[in-house]
């Protein structure tokens, strides 16, 4: 079955970078924009990047803009968020999710925490 | 930018009860919107795409109409799984953008 499973969250102190993976399985990878969402504790969603099939086309949240970089490799069926320069701000659980340009989020990972904080 | 506006932004319903969820965008968006379940300590799910397609594996309680800037998420028939938080999201354009959530309890 389609499945997404994130992983590389953690306890990152202010300033500090983290890696998140998703690794994808049950669908044709390289068919698909793939995008990372993330919600802060007791918040809402808010889309974060995006990155197109063939890797060529990234759309990032301002909020985002020169921190985070979105990239994927697509003969291991990933996509990654590398997030520099981190804040307390970002603290927040961050899904990964097929989908992104026409097309809605679906299905979503279980999630991976990060968690900014001194 | 895009902005979506849920109303409300919580409403208490019992089972049984139908239910209904709006969300407007700040300017067209044609079809381009999605509605997603999520329930606590879960990652969302999709409900709705094309504003009314029903996805795959959801109950025919719930449907999805509108076009432009007005649209309604429905629930027919509420049940006891149905508690959750609901989000509209709009894909027509960059920025992605969601709704701030309605918040079902019972």
């Amino acid at each position: 079955q389609v499945q997404l499973v994130e992983s590389g969250g953690g306890l990152v102190k202010p300033g500090g970078s983290l890696r998140l993976s998703c690794a994808a399985s049950g669908f044709t990878f390289t068919d698909y924009y793939m995008s990372w969402i993330r919600q802060a504790p007791g918040k809402g969603l808010e889309w974060v990047s995006c990155i197109s099939s063939n890797g060529r086309s990234i759309y990032s949240a301002d909020s985002v803009k020169g921190r985070f970089s979105i990239s994927r490799d697509n003969a291991k069926n990933s996509v990654f968020l590398l997030m520099n320069t981190l804040r307390a701000d970002d603290t927040a659980m961050y899904y990964c999710a097929r989908g992104g340009s026409v097309r809605w989020f679906d299905p979503w990972g279980q999630g991976t925490l990060v968690t900014v904080s001194s | 930018d895009i902005q979506m506006t849920q109303s409300p932004s919580s409403l208490s319903a019992s089972v049984g009860d139908r239910v209904t969820i709006t969300c407007r965008a700040s300017q067209g968006i044609s079809s381009w919107l999605a509605w997603y379940q999520q329930k606590p300590e879960k990652a969302p799910k999709s409900l709705i795409y094309a504003a009314s397609s029903l996805q795959s594996g959801v109950p025919s309680r719930f449907s999805g109409s509108g076009s432009g800037t007005d649209f309604t998420l429905t629930i027919s028939s509420l049940q006891p799984e149905d508690f959750a938080t609901y989000y509209c999201q709009q894909y027509k354009s960059f920025p992605l953008t969601f709704g701030g959530g309605t918040k079902v309890e019972i």
